[in-house]
């Protein structure tokens, strides 16, 4: 099983609708990410938690919330979806017990494609 | 510039090496990365190299850091089909959730 599970892995939706992408980690990690990637301009940071009380905006918030439900949850919510929202959105959680000493290493979700139509 | 930068594409052939640039953006930079993606997959730690290093081999990859220049290459020796795949180049401030990343290399290994 994987590590970090993202739902839906795939969704189609309409303009204006609202939609929910969910991420559970079994990794134990405190800190966790929402980024979205789109062809030719790499990974964005939408928002990140660096605990269940923490909760910050990153390079791109505009049009997305999200919460932290506990520490293994992170989910990732479009109020009214747009078409230019269309992307793939990763979830990725890392250490903040190795990135004090060592690479803070992120570990990513298989992604959940997501079209706005 | 602001922004992580990589060429969007590398072909080589099979056997060949394949040398993936970058330059990033912040000469505080404390750690560098090489994440690899396979298609409908997420992104994988490849390597890294710290700040203070020029060079970091790992069997067929070696990293090399300039940081006058702030360029960093990754060496894939023997390049092989099953490294077909993106490949981001990332910065990161040492402690800081400030990741920055390319937009991606596309490696294509042809046989």
């Amino acid at each position: 099983d994987a590590d970090v599970t993202q739902t839906p892995r795939n969704r189609i939706t309409k303009t204006g609708k609202r939609i929910m992408l969910e991420c559970s980690q079994t990794k134990g990690h405190d800190r966790m990410y929402w980024y979205r990637q789109d062809p030719g301009l790499g990974l964005r940071l939408i928002y990140y938690s660096f605990d269940v009380k923490d909760i910050n905006k990153g390079e791109i918030s505009d049009g997305y919330s999200v919460s932290r439900q506990a520490q293994a949850k992170f989910s990732l919510s479009l109020e009214s979806a747009i078409p230019n929202q269309t992307a793939l959105y990763f979830c990725a959680t890392s250490d903040s017990r190795v990135s004090g000493r060592g690479t803070g290493e992120l570990f990513f979700g298989e992604g959940s494609r997501l079209t706005v139509l | 510039g602001e922004d992580v930068e990589q060429s969007l594409f590398l072909s080589v052939r099979e056997g060949d090496s394949s040398v993936i640039n970058c330059t990033y953006t912040d000469s505080s930079s404390t750690y560098l990365y090489w994440y690899k993606q396979e298609p409908g997959a997420g992104l994988q730690l490849l390597t890294y190299i710290f700040s203070n290093m020029d060079m970091k081999q790992d069997q067929r990859l070696t990293v090399l850091l300039n940081k006058k220049d702030k360029h960093l290459s990754l060496r894939i020796a023997d390049t092989q089909t099953g490294d077909s795949a993106i490949y981001f180049c990332a910065e990161n401030v040492y402690n800081n959730n400030d990741m920055r990343f390319g937009a991606g290399t596309r490696l294509t290994v042809k046989p």
